[in-house]
């Protein structure tokens, strides 16, 4: 069964520093990875998405993340972060063989400081 | 514009009494689920379904029923509302099974049971 951690709960980081969030993943085969960003009050919105190919993602609000199969993981990361990054962000993998389930991680909530 | 809409967003009430959150697309998708948001477990889906007439149990389906009538609507009902079913809940759609698609989601509902 495929499943999905972050390992870190809470991350500070200041205005303008960059950014690694970290996402493992358990899965038999090459899966559908996903990021999404929730910001305060708001539902998900999709950041990036990881099907096949090119192992490095770019993703919008100028967010990447690296696909690494040999590690089982896909963290995201920003070069320079903005104080409206504020936000929880959700890796999520989907099974290709089951084609309809995607399972969530439990959620980073990152912080920005001044 | 498309999206994806619940209501209501907030709601407070009584143990037992019966409640349905509504939730409505307008991008004629086929996938519809509901998720709950619980701190520090992420999103787990509670009921899913893949068109019309058709729908199953995700994780966490105790206490809850839904229905698919119209390919817009996936109504959630709570028959008999208990604390533990405090939570914030998400409504989210896609153009088909496969997790390939982008998904999309509603606003959220925080519901609050006594």
């Amino acid at each position: 069964a495929q499943s999905v951690t972050q390992p870190d709960i809470h991350i500070t980081v200041s205005e303008g520093a960059s950014l690694e969030l970290r996402c493992n993943y358990s899965y038999g085969a090459t899966p559908y990875l996903f990021w999404y960003v929730q910001s305060p009050g708001q539902g998900l919105q999709l950041l990036l998405k990881y099907f096949s190919g090119d192992t490095l993602v770019q993703g919008i609000k100028g967010f990447e993340a690296e696909f690494k199969r040999s590690q089982s993981s896909f963290n995201l990361r920003k070069p320079s972060v903005h104080w409206s990054d504020a936000a929880e962000y959700f890796c999520a993998v989907g099974a290709p063989s089951s084609a309809s389930k995607i399972i969530f991680g439990s959620g980073t909530r990152l912080s920005i400081r001044p | 514009e498309a999206q994806v809409t619940q209501n209501p967003r907030y709601l407070i009430t009584v143990t037992g009494k019966k409640l349905t959150v509504t939730c409505s697309q307008n991008m004629n998708h086929e996938y519809m689920s509901w998720y709950r948001q619980d701190p520090g477990l992420g999103l787990r889906q509670i009921y899913y379904s893949m068109n019309v007439e058709v729908t199953d149990k995700g994780d966490v389906p105790e206490g809850y029923k839904v229905s698919r009538k119209e390919k817009r609507n996936f109504p959630l009902i709570l028959e008999s509302p208990s604390p533990n079913q405090t939570s914030l809940y998400f409504c989210a759609s896609r153009r088909d099974r496969s997790s390939y698609n982008e998904q999309f989601f509603g606003p959220g509902t925080r519901l609050t049971v006594l």
